[in-house]
C-alpha cells in the first residue's frame, strides 16, 4: 500500500512565524499535492508538483510556497503565518498525471495560528 | 462559488436504513471520484466513474454518474456504523488536470 506520511498531526504557531509542513511518500509517485480542508468548503488545492523542482499553483496559492527537492518529499511553507491559515492541511500523491489518477492522502496536519 | 455541491451536508440515520447522498454541478465532468474520510485520517478513494450513466457497486454502496455527466449519487443499503464518515465527491473537467472537490456529506450511522 502507498504510504503518505505527514510529519506532524498537530501544530500551533504564532502569527508571523514561518511554518514548514512536511510530506513524504514511499511509492515513487510522480505527482504530489497540498490541499487545505475547511468545514463546508471541501478540499481546496494549494499547490501541486509533477516532478522534482517543479511546482504549479492550485486554486488558493496566496500566502503559501512549496519545495520539492526530492521525488519523495513535498514541503508546504507558510512564509508568515496568519490566523486565516488555521486549517487542516492534507498532502496527497498520485502515480500518473491526469485528474483520473487516484489520490493517496496522508492523515493531515491540523495547524492552529494564534 | 463552489463547483460541486453535495447534499445533504449532514445526515444521521439508524443502522439498517438506506440513504442516498448527492453531488451536483452545472459543469460537465470527464470523470468523478468518491472518497470517504474517517475521523483523524485522510480521504480514501472508493470509486471512479467515467462514463455518463455508469453504475458501479461496491458491496452495499452503489455509485451512479449522471447521463449528462454533471452529477452523481451514492446510495448505501442497510447502513452500518462502519459507514460513518465524511463522503467527498471530486470531479475532473475536460481539459483540466486538477480535481475539484465537493463540499462533503458528513454521515453518522447510529447503532
Amino acid at each position: 500500500d502507498v504510504k503518505v506520511t505527514q510529519s506532524s498531526r498537530y501544530l500551533v504557531k504564532r502569527t508571523g512565524e514561518k511554518v514548514f509542513l512536511e510530506c513524504v511518500q514511499d511509492m515513487d509517485h510522480e505527482n504530489m499535492f497540498w490541499y487545505r480542508q475547511d468545514p463546508g468548503l471541501g478540499l481546496r488545492l494549494i499547490y501541486f508538483s509533477y516532478d522534482v523542482k517543479m511546482k504549479e499553483k492550485g486554486d488558493i496559492p496566496e500566502g503559501y510556497s512549496v519545495s520539492r527537492e526530492k521525488k519523495e518529499r513535498f514541503s508546504l511553507i507558510l512564509e508568515s503565518a496568519s490566523t486565516n491559515q488555521t486549517s487542516m492541511y492534507l498532502c496527497a500523491s498520485s502515480l500518473w498525471s491526469g485528474a483520473n489518477s487516484p489520490l493517496h492522502f496522508g492523515n493531515g496536519t491540523r495547524l492552529t495560528v494564534t | 462559488t463552489q463547483l460541486l455541491e453535495q447534499s445533504p451536508q449532514f445526515l444521521s440515520i439508524q443502522e439498517g436504513e438506506n440513504l442516498t447522498v448527492y453531488c451536483n454541478s452545472s459543469s460537465v465532468f470527464s470523470s468523478l471520484q468518491w472518497y470517504r474520510q474517517e475521523p483523524g485520517e485522510g480521504p480514501v478513494l472508493l470509486v471512479t466513474v467515467v462514463t455518463g450513466g455508469e453504475v458501479k457497486k461496491l458491496k452495499r454502496l452503489t455509485f451512479q454518474f449522471g447521463d449528462a455527466r454533471k452529477d452523481s449519487s451514492l446510495h448505501i443499503t442497510a447502513a452500518q456504523p462502519g459507514d460513518t464518515g465524511l463522503y467527498l465527491c471530486a470531479g475532473a473537467r475536460f481539459g483540466n488536470e486538477k480535481l475539484t472537490f465537493g463540499t462533503g456529506t458528513r454521515l453518522t450511522i447510529i447503532p
